[in-house]
């Protein structure tokens, strides 16, 4: 089963705006992933949040992770056609294998961004 | 380029047929993950090594599928007698785990069509 839900499910925005998803998930985690995968490639790692932290930036993107209410939002800032792509949340387990847990990341099921030029 | 590679990037394969795939992951990482991604979905979790041992298996891996790394380095998935269900992207990742980080880094994928 999927444990990260991204919202919304497809997004399209004029270049220069700004792009907002969100994501939520169930369980306890240790870190939080934002991955980017265009159509019918594979997916590159973009920004990965602790969950001991709170915001995170890199470059034009801005994480926050909201630990209490099982949420993340990722913000693309000053949007590009080439920023066209899905976007995905992975989620891994506090607890890894040893422990009982998992070593697994979780997926939603992705946002759909489409940045018009 | 993540630096993950994997053969074939493309299958296409008739009902009942084993297929094989290869990933090569970046050379110092230990862990080696697969998970297989169908349309409109977010990929799914398979299986992963720590080196050569394959430490966790998921319950989507029936057993007609096997995965093996056999020096840690290198790894393979085979499906055996392929059925139409099997169609979708596989894809591995590799990570070095260290301080509680688990960054993985995705291969391309190999896409597998049953027919």
């Amino acid at each position: 089963s999927q444990q990260g839900e991204e919202d919304p499910q497809a997004l399209s925005i004029q270049e220069g705006e700004n792009a907002t998803m969100n994501c939520s998930y169930k369980t306890s985690i240790n870190n939080l992933q934002w991955y980017r995968q265009n159509s019918g490639r594979g997916l590159v790692h973009l920004i990965l949040i602790r969950s001991n932290e709170r915001e995170k930036h890199s470059g034009r993107l801005r994480v926050t992770l909201d630990t209490s209410k099982k949420s993340s939002s990722l913000l693309i800032t000053a949007s590009r056609a080439a920023d066209t792509a899905s976007y995905f949340c992975a989620t891994d387990a506090v607890l890894g294998v040893a422990q009982g847990g998992s070593e697994k990341l979780v997926f939603g099921k992705g946002t759909k961004l489409t940045v018009n030029p | 380029d993540t630096g993950v590679s994997q053969n074939p990037r493309h299958k296409i394969t008739k009902r009942g047929q084993n297929v094989t795939f290869r990933c090569d992951p970046i050379s110092e990482h230990n862990r080696l993950y697969w998970y297989r991604q169908t349309l409109g979905q977010g990929p799914e979790f398979l299986t992963y090594f720590q080196n050569e041992a394959q430490l966790e298996k998921s319950r989507l891996l029936s057993d007609r599928f096997s995965a093996e790394r056999p020096k840690g380095s290198f790894s393979t998935l085979e499906i055996q007698r392929t059925e139409q269900g099997d169609s979708a992207m596989y894809l591995c990742a590799s990570s070095l785990v260290a301080g509680g980080y688990n960054e993985q880094f995705f291969g391309p994928g190999t896409r597998l069509t049953v027919l």
